[in-house]
């Protein structure tokens, strides 16, 4: 199975938003619902964000929100802080019943 | 509230096996999906494998020839081994749950919601 596809990088200003995209394929991100994001701070263990594709857990600020069409899900973050800067990750369940992870994208605060 | 703790060698000589456990507190760990995830240095993750509490597992096609994952629910805890290991298994090794099965829903859900701090694994002579 091959990751899924995520920009290196994205950037934003305090207060902007941005949105990181996640392609996979009809076997992964296109089957189902089961697309999870994750924040990675420097030195830290991944933290859940956003399940089934826009659910938040509880304690995530609602400023992260989830989408997906197609094969492609995204990750927006609107109002951008300085607490947001992290490496992020996206996850699919797949049709094979295992999990893959997407490449990652480091999220710069300008 | 759920924790994970990861324990086991942080050396590992080449070709042999690398084992680690996963100790499950303040939760039981029936009735979840547990997985083992990797991240290499200055890499991204990437998942290992994950057993359900009855014992059944499934595996990452790229490291199947390699990895057991096992389960002791008496002991909460479940285990990794990763056999003829090479630096290229130099990574932070994480555990975490990892899916349920709502019965009234009928439906599971796979996500990995809890995880635990990380362990470093160096394999080297």
């Amino acid at each position: 199975q091959s990751a899924l596809t995520q920009p290196p990088s994205v950037s934003g200003s305090p207060g902007q938003s941005v949105t990181i995209s996640c392609t996979g394929t009809s076997s992964d991100v296109g089957s189902y619902n089961r697309v999870s994001w994750y924040q990675q701070p420097p030195g830290t263990a991944p933290k859940l964000m956003i399940y089934e594709v826009s659910n938040r857990p509880s304690g995530v600020p609602d400023r992260f929100s989830g989408s997906k069409s197609g094969n492609t899900a995204s990750l927006t973050i609107s109002g951008l802080q300085a607490e947001d800067e992290a490496d992020y990750y996206c996850s699919s369940y797949t049709s094979s019943s295992t999990y893959v992870f997407g490449t990652g994208t480091k999220v710069t605060v300008l | 509230q759920v924790q994970l703790q990861e324990s086991g060698p942080g050396l590992v000589k080449p070709s042999e096996t690398l084992s680690l456990t996963c100790t499950v507190s303040g939760g039981s760990i029936s009735s979840y999906y547990w997985s083992w995830i990797r991240q290499p240095p200055g890499k991204g993750l990437e998942w290992i494998g994950y057993i359900y509490y009855s014992g059944s597992t499934n595996y990452n096609p790229s490291l199947k020839s390699r990895v057991t994952i096992s389960v002791d629910t008496s002991k909460n805890q479940f285990s990794l081994k990763l056999s003829s290991v090479t630096a290229a298994d130099t990574a932070v090794y994480y555990c975490a749950r990892s899916g349920y099965f709502i019965p009234r829903e009928g439906y599971y859900y796979y996500y990995m919601d809890v995880w635990g701090k990380g362990t470093t694994v160096t394999v080297s002579s």
